[in-house]
């Protein structure tokens, strides 16, 4: 048990719609990332965020957008759903940006988009 | 670039040892990871290690680490049935941030009687 939730556990899009994704941080950690992970592939990062910015981003459009909140939960929001956005999102957590170590896992919400 | 490579997959025998490798490109990186994740599951961290270290033990997890290779490599001692999962090795490059990291495709580890 690590502490990071993420709702809804799964969901069912189709192509064009638009998402929302939420996750609740480990208590104290202030900074939280996400991960696209394909089947049957390692999870991708997707963008991370420190004290409600986003302050780093992997290879995704702008489609995919976020938010962190004063009490540090977070959004992923995906706009004009695409098949291949099909994929488990996960949320992870950290004590505070610049230092390593603990980076704690959700359990994931799996998008299906038909 | 930054990549992290691992063999696909690995059989063993229940009690036996498992070694799990992988290779990484960013010789800046500074934290290594290995997760573990169950069939429809997130990623549980297993264990970390900073890049000035060579090794960690962990219980029944070892952890090395060659440097000059960019090699790191997870051993499991007296491997069980609940054990059988996909492993997964990550690096921090540098240039992301400590919460960037970059994963492998996964080795799956099936533990047979």
């Amino acid at each position: 048990e690590t502490g990071v939730t993420q709702s809804p556990t799964h969901l069912i899009k189709t192509r064009g719609q638009q998402v929302t994704l939420r996750c609740s941080s480990q208590s104290g950690h202030n900074t939280v990332s996400w991960y696209q992970q394909a089947l049957g592939q390692g999870p991708q990062f997707i963008f991370q965020y420190y004290r409600e910015e986003e302050n780093g981003r992997g290879n995704f459009p702008p489609r995919f957008s976020g938010l962190q909140f004063p009490n540090y939960s977070s959004e992923l929001n995906v706009n004009a759903l695409e098949l291949d956005d099909s994929a488990l999102y996960l949320c992870a957590s950290s004590l505070e940006e610049g230092r390593g170590g603990e980076l704690f896992f959700g359990e994931g919400s799996r998008l299906t988009v038909l | 670039g930054e990549d992290v490579e691992q063999s696909l997959f690995l059989s063993v025998r229940e009690g036996d040892s498992s070694v799990i490798n992988c290779t990484y490109t960013d010789s800046s990186s500074t934290y290594l990871y290995w997760y573990k994740q169950e069939p429809g599951a997130g990623l549980q961290l297993l264990t970390y290690i900073f890049s000035n270290m060579d090794m960690k033990q962990d219980q029944r997890l070892t952890v090395l680490l060659n440097k000059k290779d960019k090699h790191l490599s997870l051993r499991i001692a007296d491997t069980q049935t609940g054990d059988s999962a996909i492993y997964f090795c990550a690096e921090t490059p540098v240039s992301g941030g400590y919460n960037k990291l970059i994963f492998g495709a996964g080795t799956r580890l099936a533990v047979h009687p």
